[in-house]
């Protein structure tokens, strides 16, 4: 299994700002992964992170409204840009782990631009 | 891309009775997870089952992977049981269902 500590887990901020999201893993991890959950719905994929490289955006998602910083093998960030209402979300990193890669999820932030 | 879907819509039970989640999937799966979302947001993993059936305690989950549909079974419901399960499968990427937000009423 994996333990993912994500922060801020909730944070409330005013539009035309941007706010850093920070996960850390208890174990090294090749990939990490950015997912948005908007209120009501199911979760999308944003982006991979892979230490060393640039991430890989889904379609939809781009570098400058969430890039997105993989230093090594246990930690990465996603700053959410330019804030507007719609931004509000919960925004949730992940990992998978084992032969069988399983999934495991930090807390989940939640979002709310005012 | 693999479809997800999950039913039953949003089902209401009373406390102490029994309710089974569906999952279907469209296409061969590497992984099938079920997830339950915890009021605050968190996703708590439930099982991970690309095939058979497992069992935790009162929660327990098949999964036919022939016939490409996962069941959950949650028995003796409890108020905290109430919350969003989601199924997810692997196809290359994680792909989530669109949950199934189950009220376990006292």
């Amino acid at each position: 299994s994996a333990v993912i500590s994500q922060k801020p887990s909730r944070d409330i901020c005013q539009r035309g700002t941007s706010l850093t999201i920070q996960c850390q893993v208890d174990s090294q991890v090749t990939m990490m992964f950015w997912y948005r959950q908007q209120p009501g719905q199911s979760l999308t994929l944003i982006a991979t992170a892979n230490q060393g490289s640039e991430a890989t955006y889904e379609s939809g998602f781009v570098i400058d409204k969430f890039p997105i910083s993989r230093p090594n093998l246990t930690f990465s960030t996603l700053t959410v840009s330019n804030m507007s209402p719609e931004d509000s979300s919960i925004y949730l990193c992940s990992v998978e782990v084992g032969t069988y890669t399983e999934a495991f999820f930090g807390q989940g932030t939640r979002l709310t631009v005012v | 891309g693999i479809q997800v879907e999950q039913s039953p819509p949003d089902p209401i039970l009373q406390e102490g009775a029994n309710s089974t989640l569906r999952c279907n999937f469209s296409d061969s799966v590497n992984n099938l997870q079920w997830f339950h979302q915890n009021p605050w947001g968190q996703l708590i993993n439930l099982f991970y089952i690309p095939s058979g059936t497992k069992q935790n305690g009162r929660l327990s989950a098949t999964t036919v992977a022939t016939e490409r549909y996962s069941l959950l079974y949650i028995s003796s419901s409890q108020t905290t049981d109430s919350g969003v399960y989601f199924c997810a499968v692997l196809g290359g990427k994680l792909i989530f269902g669109q949950g199934t937000e189950l009220s376990v009423k006292p």
